[in-house]
């Protein structure tokens, strides 16, 4: 059973439109929420974090926004490009944990040209 | 520049035999971690260490051993590899929660097959 779930599976988007991927929680004890971007062939890596004091935060073209009463967060990513073709992953962590993460099942974004 | 590294790529094994995974981390973390990837099911916690010769079990830690000897190095073994083992594994490093959220840096996983 996951306890964080993430939708869509896949996803393809036009060069400069604005896809976006969802993640829903049940734990309210989760109180970090990570992005993980993977390139094929590669490891995941930390795309951007929020914590539930905050409704949205942007680095650069992502933004996360969350809303803390519905236990959902999403990854937006403005004026997307071919090159943010990817797999993006959502996770969650309580503080208490360490730094155990709860990932979700994964998006595969295709950015076209 | 961090670095985690995975001994093998790609691996090909055989029902029923012991099969090792390595993992050595540059970056003095005190955490490490080992994941199966599986499409549609995300990246799922198999163990973690805090310490050195320190482990815990995460979400699917059945079949399946590890070993921390030295703070740099943390292994994953299969006892008797079976078929459902077939995956990609991720070995992932942090520094602990003492300072504050830290992210998880990742190798570049092993493609394991069991035939």
């Amino acid at each position: 059973q996951q306890q964080v779930k993430q939708s869509p599976q896949s996803l393809i988007v036009q060069k400069g439109g604005i896809p976006i991927i969802n993640c829903a929680y049940e734990n309210t004890a989760f109180d970090y929420f990570p992005w993980y971007q993977q390139f094929p062939g590669k490891g995941p890596a930390l795309l951007i974090a929020i914590r539930p004091d905050v409704s949205e935060k942007k680095e650069g073209r992502f933004t996360i926004s969350f809303n803390k009463s519905a236990k959902q967060f999403s990854l937006h990513i403005m004026d997307s490009q071919p090159g943010d073709s990817a797999t993006y992953f959502c996770a969650a962590s309580m503080d208490n944990a360490g730094n155990m993460l709860t990932f979700g099942g994964g998006t595969r974004l295709m950015v076209k040209p | 520049d961090v670095k985690v590294t995975q001994s093998s790529r790609y691996l090909v094994k055989r029902t029923g035999e012991k099969v090792f995974l390595e993992c050595v981390q540059d970056m003095d973390h005190e955490n490490m971690f080992w994941y199966r990837q599986d499409p549609g099911l995300g990246l799922r916690l198999i163990y973690f260490s805090y310490d050195v010769k320190m482990k815990e079990k995460g979400d699917i830690p059945e079949g399946y051993s590890v070993s921390r000897e030295k703070k740099e190095r943390f292994s994953l073994i299969l006892e008797s590899a079976s078929t459902n083992q077939t995956s990609m594994y991720l070995c992932a490093s942090a520094r602990p929660l003492s300072y504050s959220n830290q992210p998880q840096h990742f190798g570049d996983g092993t493609r394991l097959s069991i035939l």
